[in-house]
């Protein structure tokens, strides 16, 4: 079965580093995609990057970089350059694409505190 | 678009009654999902759909729970009878069953409290 894990319950960090979330995964199948997302105290839920499983470079979107490491079944996020608005739960989330389904599981998240 | 939209935001109703949570994708989007989050348990997939038909429910806690999408735009997800412990907030979220970066675009969610 797929399993997505977040090991890191909550992290903090000083305004104006670089923060790694830690994701690691769990899956036997070949074809999967892998998300994070942002929640902050108001509730919803804001997507932030995507790395394919054949995809050859690692993601980046802005300040956010996705450290994939197939073998290890590892992707990390790296947020460079935190700002006080980055305090919030992150999730990572594994889809599988599985018989052409698309199931997306998530992690249980970890808790980002920047500190000024 | 408008996004995925839920409703209501808010219910608050008593042990033993019928809940019934709605949640209307955004148009185009074929996969859909309904989300339990708690703080024990984070976020649980309890069922998902694709192209209005159930496809994994192995998620839903127990037969008090049910989903239905009866057309592409429309899905409910209904509770009965509810109980304290079904207190979570509930998210829908929708997405596009194509290749590459299809994520999962999430609703307001409704916060649920059952007393």
């Amino acid at each position: 079965a797929q399993k997505i894990t977040q090991t890191q319950p909550g992290m903090f960090v000083q305004e104006k580093e670089a923060v790694t979330l830690d994701c690691t995964y769990d899956t036997s199948d070949p074809s999967y995609g892998l998300f994070w997302y942002k929640q902050p105290s108001s509730g919803e839920m804001i997507f932030l990057i995507y790395q394919g499983s054949y995809d050859q470079q690692n993601a980046t979107e802005g300040r956010y970089s996705l450290n994939f490491q197939k073998a290890r079944k590892s992707a990390n996020l790296v947020i460079s350059a935190s700002q006080l608005g980055d305090s919030a739960m992150y999730f990572c989330a594994m889809r599988l694409n599985s018989g052409g389904y698309q199931k997306v599981t998530f992690g249980i998240g970890t808790k980002l505190q920047v500190i000024p | 678009d408008a996004g995925v939209i839920q409703s209501p935001r808010h219910e608050v109703t008593e042990m033993g009654q019928e809940v019934t949570l709605r949640c209307k994708p955004i148009s185009g989007h074929n996969s859909l999902f309904w989300y339990r989050q708690t703080m024990m348990r984070g976020l649980e997939l309890l069922i998902y759909f694709n192209n209005n038909v159930p496809i994994d429910d192995s998620g839903m806690p127990e037969d008090r729970f049910s989903a239905k999408m009866p057309n592409a735009s429309f899905s409910t997800l209904k509770i009965q009878p509810s109980e304290p412990r079904d207190s979570a907030v509930y998210f829908c979220a929708s997405s596009r069953r194509t290749g590459g970066n299809t994520e999962a675009f999430f609703g307001q969610g409704t916060r649920l409290t059952v007393v």
